[in-house]
Protein backbone atom coordinates (compact mmCIF):
# COMPACT_ATOMS: atom_id res chain seq x y z
CA UNK A 1 0.00 0.00 0.00
CA UNK A 2 0.78 3.58 -0.87
CA UNK A 3 2.79 5.45 2.27
CA UNK A 4 0.51 8.26 4.15
CA UNK A 5 2.11 11.40 5.82
CA UNK A 6 0.54 12.84 9.06
CA UNK A 7 0.98 15.39 11.72
CA UNK A 8 2.00 13.89 14.77
CA UNK A 9 -0.34 15.59 16.91
CA UNK A 10 -3.17 18.71 16.47
CA UNK A 11 -4.95 20.38 18.98
CA UNK A 12 -8.64 21.60 19.27
CA UNK A 13 -10.78 23.77 21.55
CA UNK A 14 -13.79 21.98 21.98
CA UNK A 15 -17.03 22.89 19.90
CA UNK A 16 -14.53 24.30 16.81
CA UNK A 17 -14.46 22.80 13.57
CA UNK A 18 -10.49 20.59 13.33
CA UNK A 19 -9.27 19.92 9.55
CA UNK A 20 -7.13 16.96 9.92
CA UNK A 21 -4.48 16.81 6.79
CA UNK A 22 -3.08 13.54 5.44
CA UNK A 23 -0.71 13.65 1.58
CA UNK A 24 -0.58 11.00 0.09
CA UNK A 25 2.29 11.57 -3.00
CA UNK A 26 2.10 8.16 -4.00
CA UNK A 27 -1.35 7.54 -4.49
CA UNK A 28 -1.95 5.34 -7.19
CA UNK A 29 -5.66 5.86 -9.48
CA UNK A 30 -7.21 2.53 -7.70
CA UNK A 31 -6.56 3.33 -3.86
CA UNK A 32 -9.10 4.74 -1.45
CA UNK A 33 -8.94 6.87 1.27
CA UNK A 34 -9.81 5.69 3.98
CA UNK A 35 -9.65 7.02 7.95
CA UNK A 36 -9.97 5.54 11.36
CA UNK A 37 -9.56 6.57 14.17
CA UNK A 38 -8.67 4.85 17.96
CA UNK A 39 -9.99 6.26 21.12
CA UNK A 40 -7.98 5.31 24.24
CA UNK A 41 -8.12 1.41 24.82
CA UNK A 42 -10.42 1.03 22.22
CA UNK A 43 -10.13 -1.17 18.88
CA UNK A 44 -9.95 0.88 15.98
CA UNK A 45 -13.16 2.58 14.54
CA UNK A 46 -14.11 3.62 10.69
CA UNK A 47 -14.64 6.84 10.19
CA UNK A 48 -15.01 7.72 6.33
CA UNK A 49 -13.75 6.47 3.43
CA UNK A 50 -14.12 7.82 -0.25
CA UNK A 51 -12.23 7.48 -4.06
CA UNK A 52 -12.27 10.98 -5.42
CA UNK A 53 -15.09 12.78 -4.54
CA UNK A 54 -16.18 14.37 -0.96
CA UNK A 55 -17.57 12.57 0.97
CA UNK A 56 -19.61 13.25 4.10
CA UNK A 57 -21.49 10.94 6.81
CA UNK A 58 -22.24 11.13 10.36
CA UNK A 59 -19.22 11.49 11.92
CA UNK A 60 -16.93 13.82 9.86
CA UNK A 61 -16.93 14.95 6.14
CA UNK A 62 -13.49 13.71 3.70
CA UNK A 63 -12.40 16.45 1.31
CA UNK A 64 -10.26 15.18 -1.19
CA UNK A 65 -7.64 17.42 -3.59
CA UNK A 66 -8.42 17.50 -7.24
CA UNK A 67 -4.88 15.31 -7.74
CA UNK A 68 -5.69 13.15 -5.36
CA UNK A 69 -2.48 13.46 -3.55
CA UNK A 70 -3.92 14.94 -0.19
CA UNK A 71 -6.82 14.95 1.63
CA UNK A 72 -8.88 16.07 4.72
CA UNK A 73 -10.75 14.86 7.50
CA UNK A 74 -13.12 17.42 8.33
CA UNK A 75 -14.99 17.17 12.07
CA UNK A 76 -17.43 20.12 12.04
CA UNK A 77 -17.63 20.06 15.55
CA UNK A 78 -15.35 18.77 17.90
CA UNK A 79 -16.42 17.26 21.08
CA UNK A 80 -14.01 15.26 24.54
CA UNK A 81 -15.12 12.18 22.99
CA UNK A 82 -13.58 12.63 19.72
CA UNK A 83 -9.73 12.83 21.40
CA UNK A 84 -8.35 9.68 19.45
CA UNK A 85 -5.43 8.90 17.23
CA UNK A 86 -6.76 9.65 13.85
CA UNK A 87 -5.79 7.39 10.63
CA UNK A 88 -5.56 7.94 7.39
CA UNK A 89 -4.88 4.77 5.02
CA UNK A 90 -4.74 3.91 1.59
CA UNK A 91 -5.97 0.86 0.24
CA UNK A 92 -6.60 -0.78 -2.93
CA UNK A 93 -9.75 -2.33 -2.73
CA UNK A 94 -9.24 -4.46 -6.29
CA UNK A 95 -6.35 -6.23 -4.32
CA UNK A 96 -7.36 -9.35 -2.80
CA UNK A 97 -6.27 -9.08 0.84
CA UNK A 98 -7.65 -5.40 1.35
CA UNK A 99 -4.86 -5.16 3.82
CA UNK A 100 -4.92 -2.01 6.43
CA UNK A 101 -1.27 -0.85 6.45
CA UNK A 102 -1.50 2.12 10.27
CA UNK A 103 1.32 4.22 10.24
CA UNK A 104 1.19 6.44 13.14
CA UNK A 105 -1.80 9.02 13.01
CA UNK A 106 -2.31 11.99 14.47
CA UNK A 107 -3.00 12.19 17.96
CA UNK A 108 -6.10 14.64 18.14
CA UNK A 109 -6.19 16.43 21.81
CA UNK A 110 -9.50 18.29 22.40
CA UNK A 111 -9.35 21.49 24.87
CA UNK A 112 -12.43 21.75 26.47
CA UNK B 1 -19.77 -2.99 15.44
CA UNK B 2 -20.49 -5.50 12.86
CA UNK B 3 -21.32 -8.12 15.78
CA UNK B 4 -17.48 -8.69 16.37
CA UNK B 5 -16.72 -10.60 19.63
CA UNK B 6 -12.63 -11.25 20.87
CA UNK B 7 -12.41 -13.38 23.62
CA UNK B 8 -10.95 -13.46 26.22
CA UNK B 9 -10.56 -9.87 26.40
CA UNK B 10 -7.15 -10.15 28.89
CA UNK B 11 -5.06 -12.99 29.36
CA UNK B 12 -1.91 -13.67 31.53
CA UNK B 13 -0.03 -16.95 30.51
CA UNK B 14 3.16 -18.54 30.74
CA UNK B 15 6.32 -18.61 28.81
CA UNK B 16 6.00 -22.07 26.47
CA UNK B 17 2.00 -22.54 26.98
CA UNK B 18 0.04 -22.48 23.48
CA UNK B 19 -2.90 -19.54 23.61
CA UNK B 20 -5.48 -19.57 21.39
CA UNK B 21 -7.68 -16.29 20.69
CA UNK B 22 -11.12 -16.11 19.55
CA UNK B 23 -12.71 -13.74 17.09
CA UNK B 24 -16.48 -14.44 16.31
CA UNK B 25 -18.79 -12.03 13.74
CA UNK B 26 -22.15 -12.28 13.46
CA UNK B 27 -22.71 -10.98 9.72
CA UNK B 28 -21.43 -13.60 7.49
CA UNK B 29 -18.21 -11.66 6.18
CA UNK B 30 -15.90 -13.17 4.70
CA UNK B 31 -12.99 -11.62 5.28
CA UNK B 32 -11.46 -11.74 8.71
CA UNK B 33 -7.95 -10.45 10.26
CA UNK B 34 -5.66 -10.61 12.73
CA UNK B 35 -3.38 -7.24 13.97
CA UNK B 36 -1.16 -6.88 17.23
CA UNK B 37 -0.67 -3.69 18.46
CA UNK B 38 2.36 -2.40 20.79
CA UNK B 39 3.84 0.79 21.37
CA UNK B 40 5.84 2.66 18.63
CA UNK B 41 4.60 -0.03 16.02
CA UNK B 42 0.81 0.78 15.61
CA UNK B 43 -1.04 -1.34 14.60
CA UNK B 44 0.56 -4.69 12.14
CA UNK B 45 -1.49 -7.27 10.45
CA UNK B 46 -0.51 -11.30 11.45
CA UNK B 47 -2.84 -12.80 9.61
CA UNK B 48 -5.84 -13.02 7.50
CA UNK B 49 -8.63 -15.01 5.90
CA UNK B 50 -10.96 -14.81 2.85
CA UNK B 51 -13.10 -17.38 3.33
CA UNK B 52 -13.46 -20.73 5.26
CA UNK B 53 -10.06 -22.72 5.27
CA UNK B 54 -8.44 -20.19 3.11
CA UNK B 55 -5.81 -18.09 5.13
CA UNK B 56 -2.88 -16.36 4.35
CA UNK B 57 0.07 -14.32 6.37
CA UNK B 58 0.53 -11.06 7.10
CA UNK B 59 3.64 -8.71 8.20
CA UNK B 60 4.41 -10.02 11.45
CA UNK B 61 2.80 -14.27 11.28
CA UNK B 62 5.94 -16.18 12.80
CA UNK B 63 5.38 -17.43 15.53
CA UNK B 64 1.37 -17.52 15.02
CA UNK B 65 -1.28 -19.97 13.19
CA UNK B 66 -4.70 -19.56 12.58
CA UNK B 67 -7.50 -21.38 11.78
CA UNK B 68 -11.11 -20.87 10.11
CA UNK B 69 -13.38 -24.13 10.24
CA UNK B 70 -16.96 -22.05 10.21
CA UNK B 71 -17.59 -18.16 8.39
CA UNK B 72 -18.17 -16.68 11.54
CA UNK B 73 -14.89 -17.76 13.74
CA UNK B 74 -11.27 -16.98 12.95
CA UNK B 75 -9.15 -18.20 15.65
CA UNK B 76 -5.19 -17.15 16.49
CA UNK B 77 -2.80 -19.23 18.21
CA UNK B 78 0.19 -18.69 19.90
CA UNK B 79 2.17 -23.08 19.90
CA UNK B 80 4.59 -21.71 22.56
CA UNK B 81 4.03 -18.01 23.86
CA UNK B 82 6.77 -15.86 24.00
CA UNK B 83 7.21 -12.76 25.68
CA UNK B 84 7.93 -10.92 22.82
CA UNK B 85 4.24 -11.82 21.88
CA UNK B 86 2.93 -9.91 25.10
CA UNK B 87 0.24 -7.39 22.97
CA UNK B 88 -3.00 -6.20 22.67
CA UNK B 89 -4.50 -8.67 19.96
CA UNK B 90 -7.75 -7.13 17.98
CA UNK B 91 -9.16 -8.46 15.37
CA UNK B 92 -11.10 -7.28 12.22
CA UNK B 93 -14.02 -7.42 10.05
CA UNK B 94 -14.35 -6.34 6.36
CA UNK B 95 -17.17 -4.46 5.90
CA UNK B 96 -20.14 -4.59 2.65
CA UNK B 97 -18.64 -1.36 1.43
CA UNK B 98 -15.32 -1.78 2.08
CA UNK B 99 -14.47 -0.41 5.29
CA UNK B 100 -12.69 -2.38 8.44
CA UNK B 101 -14.53 -3.23 11.68
CA UNK B 102 -12.41 -3.88 14.69
CA UNK B 103 -13.18 -5.85 17.79
CA UNK B 104 -12.63 -4.32 21.48
CA UNK B 105 -8.86 -6.33 21.63
CA UNK B 106 -7.58 -8.75 23.62
CA UNK B 107 -4.73 -8.04 26.10
CA UNK B 108 -2.72 -10.58 26.42
CA UNK B 109 0.54 -10.79 28.65
CA UNK B 110 3.28 -13.53 28.94
CA UNK B 111 4.98 -13.86 31.64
Amino acid sequence: DAKTTQPNSMESNEEEPVHLPCNHSTISGTDYIHWYRQLPSQGPEYVIHGLTSNVNNRMASLAIAEDRKSSTLILHRATLRDAAVYYCILNNSGAGSYQLTFGKGTKLSVIP
Amino acid sequence: DAGITQSPRHKVTETGTPVTLRCHQTENHRYMYWYRQDPGHGLRLIHYSYGVKDTDKGEVSDGYSVSRSKTEDFLLTLESATSSQTSVYFCAIRGWDNEAFFGQGTRLTVV
